[in-house]
């Protein structure tokens, strides 16, 4: 099983552009999220998907959209990205809502100059 | 703020002793605790959680236990090995369905 698959795996960006960060996953999870990770700081939160159909803001949604394309995939997009974006963001998946074990992918590592 | 904090940033062991990594809450609704453990370049792994009606909870090679007295709890490793080694998070849910607020991170060596 792949689990939970990210693309790209680094980018870098400049001030200003927009770009797709894709997400997948293979285990018939209901709910998705999108973190960011950044030194010295644990995961944060952006947005998440409870099941497919829907999507709610985190703990940091600003700057950033997301899709639940359908039960596998959810995207997190960046409009117009900015130096403080400059992170790795992973994504996530479990069986349902959170307070159960999720499952992480291999992160997307994002350079916004 | 309410935040999960960590009492040690950094924890190096040899090999084949035990490790215990302790994470402090400060949040009284929080219900759910999950460690997580993340390899150098890599997502982080579920470990083990344990939920507010227990004290205790064991899997392979890791046991945590909670103190919600004292909003403390422990990862403990028992024969540490050099394939441990890791930043190990802790998270809990401040009583949300949803959301879990994690700690900075414990960077664990194991010393061969």
């Amino acid at each position: 099983n792949a689990g939970v698959t990210q693309t790209p795996k680094f980018q870098v960006l400049k001030t200003g552009q927009s770009m797709t960060l894709q997400c997948a996953q293979d285990m018939n999870h209901n709910s998705m999220y999108w973190y960011r990770q950044d030194p010295g700081m644990g995961l944060r939160l952006i947005y998440y998907s409870a099941s497919e159909g829907t999507t709610d803001k985190g703990e940091v949604p600003n700057g950033y959209n997301v899709s639940r394309l359908n039960k596998r995939e959810f995207s997190l997009r960046l409009e117009s990205a900015a130096p403080s974006q400059t992170s790795v963001y992973f994504c996530a998946s479990s069986e349902w809502i959170m307070n159960t074990e999720a499952f992480f992918g291999q992160g997307t590592r994002l350079t916004v100059v | 703020g309410e935040s999960v904090g960590l009492h040690l940033p950094t924890l190096s062991v040899q090999e084949g002793d035990n490790s215990i990594i302790n994470c402090a809450y400060s949040n009284s609704a929080s219900d759910y605790f999950i460690w997580y453990k993340q390899e150098s370049g890599k997502g982080p792994q579920f470990i083990i959680d344990i939920r507010s009606n227990m004290d205790k909870r064991q899997g392979q090679r890791v046991t945590v236990l909670l103190n919600k007295t004292v909003k403390h709890l422990s990862l403990q490793i028992a024969a540490t090995q050099p394939g441990d080694s890791a930043v190990y998070f802790c998270a809990d849910n401040r009583g949300s369905n949803y959301k879990l607020t994690f700690g900075k991170g414990t960077l664990l060596t194991v010393n061969p």
